[in-house]
């Protein structure tokens, strides 16, 4: 199985503020990783596909990048709504893997 | 807009099975891989397998042995079943659909969730 290791796994930030959050690989994933958003006592939101693609109808305060086994999230500019936890996922092969996610807390 | 609606059991014995069904409308379920997920209560994601409308499937090894899904297109639902269950089964499980954009794939409709307790 392809591990996922996130970091941090909590970070805290003031709206306005710059947010990086970093997904390491395993093994080479080419671009197969993915990007989302989950708040308290919803199901996650896909942000983020292929590495660096924005998903339909996600802000552009959103970006990703990376390829092989590093990964980049980053959040330009925090918004009260962003408050919330971050998941890396790959589809490189199965079984599917997630990290272990990143809790964005209000400074 | 496509739309998964899981089942809701709610409480399972130990050692009996958990049965759960995903509902999909809004769309049709053919030329997709659906997927269920499940997340113990503060804790992580865990991918759990999925099923493609031709009935392929993959299964996350740490739970092969117990599971088990299906694929009913007429009714446009598919099926997660998982026998043998502990109180370590206990999570908010989800549905979801994979969606092959040719350079990723990602899950990109989820269901709400469902909270399945195992506990007698």
């Amino acid at each position: 199985d392809i591990q996922m290791t996130q970091s941090p796994s909590s970070l805290s930030a003031s709206v306005g503020d710059r947010v990086t959050i970093t997904c390491r690989a395993s093994q080479t994933i080419s671009s197969y990783l993915n990007w989302y958003q989950q708040r308290p006592g919803k199901a996650p939101n896909l942000l983020i596909y292929a590495a660096s693609t924005l998903q339909s109808g996600v802000p552009s305060r959103f970006s990703g990048s990376g390829s092989g086994t590093d990964f980049t999230l980053t959040i330009s500019s925090l918004q009260p709504e962003d408050f919330a936890s971050y998941f890396c996922q790959q589809g490189y092969s199965t079984p599917r893997t997630f990290g272990g996610g990143t809790e964005v807390e209000i400074k | 807009q496509v739309q998964l609606q899981e089942s809701s059991p709610g409480l399972v014995k130990p050692s009996e099975t958990l049965s759960l069904t995903c509902t999909v409308s809004g769309g049709s379920i053919s030329g997709y891989y659906w997927s269920w997920i499940r997340q113990p209560a503060g804790k992580g994601l865990e991918w759990i397998g999925r099923i493609s409308t031709s009935e392929n499937t993959n299964y996350n090894p740490s739970l092969k042995s117990r599971v088990t899904m299906s694929v009913d297109t007429s009714k446009n639902q598919f099926s997660l079943n998982v026998n043998s269950v502990t109180a370590a089964d206990t999570a908010v499980y989800y549905c979801a659909r994979e969606r092959d954009y040719g350079s990723g794939r990602g899950l990109d409709h989820w269901g709400q969730g469902t909270l399945v307790t195992v506990s007698s």
